[in-house]
């Protein structure tokens, strides 16, 4: 099985500053990763779909780049409907899994 | 616009079942793998399987296998998660979620979760 570890668990920063979420595969997945961005009480929203292509509608401050085991999720300048959890997940093994997620708050 | 809205929430007691339904609108209900996915209070995200609601083909997570039944109805647009022999680490928000990409184009499913149901929370206690 594929373990998905995000780093770090939580992130603190200010709007307009940038922010680098990462996320760390036990085996290669090659570029199947995918990125999701779920605010409070909401479903999850796909942001980033094999490692690096913006999903439909996705803001271009969200830039995900990688492959192999390493992944970098950035978003460029942080606005305030950023502030979220983050969650990564791949699609190459079974079973397909999740990381475990980054909270993103205000500082 | 593609829409999946789920069933209200249920409380059932250790051993039970539960069916929770998803119906889409906006979009050709055959074309498009439907998944489910859960979340257990205040944790992450766990696949669990998916119907290829064309043919009624299905996939389960090894977890899963056994306990879960995932069904469609294409007259009603509406695909159903049924899970068995609860328990109460089944307690959770459970997801249905439209595949990315239609199958036409991606036989297998690409298991990426474009759009997602309101989630239907189960609770599971005695």
């Amino acid at each position: 099985e594929v373990v998905l570890t995000q780093s770090p668990a939580t992130l603190s920063l200010s709007p307009g500053e940038r922010a680098t979420l990462s996320c760390r595969a036990s085996q290669s997945v090659s570029t199947y990763l995918a990125w999701y961005q779920q605010k409070p009480g909401q479903a999850p929203r796909l942001l980033i779909y094999d490692a690096s292509n913006r999903a439909t509608g996705i803001p271009a401050r969200f830039r995900g780049s990688g492959s192999g085991t390493d992944f970098t999720l950035t978003i460029s300048s942080l606005e305030p409907e950023d502030f979220a959890v983050y969650y990564c997940q791949q699609r190459n093994n079974w079973p397909r899994s999740f990381g475990q997620g980054t909270k993103l708050e205000i500082k | 616009q593609v829409q999946l809205v789920q069933s209200g929430a249920e409380v059932k007691k250790p051993g039970a079942s539960v069916k929770v339904s998803c119906k889409a609108s906006g979009y050709i209900f055959t074309d498009y793998y439907m998944h489910w996915v859960r979340q257990a209070p205040g944790q992450g995200l766990e696949w669990m399987g998916w119907i290829n609601p064309n043919s009624g083909g299905t996939n389960y997570g090894q977890k899963f296998q056994g306990r879960v039944t995932l069904t469609r109805d294409t007259s009603f647009n509406t695909a159903y998660m049924e899970l068995s022999r609860l328990k109460s680490d089944d307690t959770a928000v459970y997801y249905c979620a439209r595949d990315l990409r239609s199958y036409h184009y991606d036989s297998s499913g690409s298991f990426y979760f474009d759009d997602w149901g309101q989630g239907t929370l189960v609770t599971v206690s005695s």
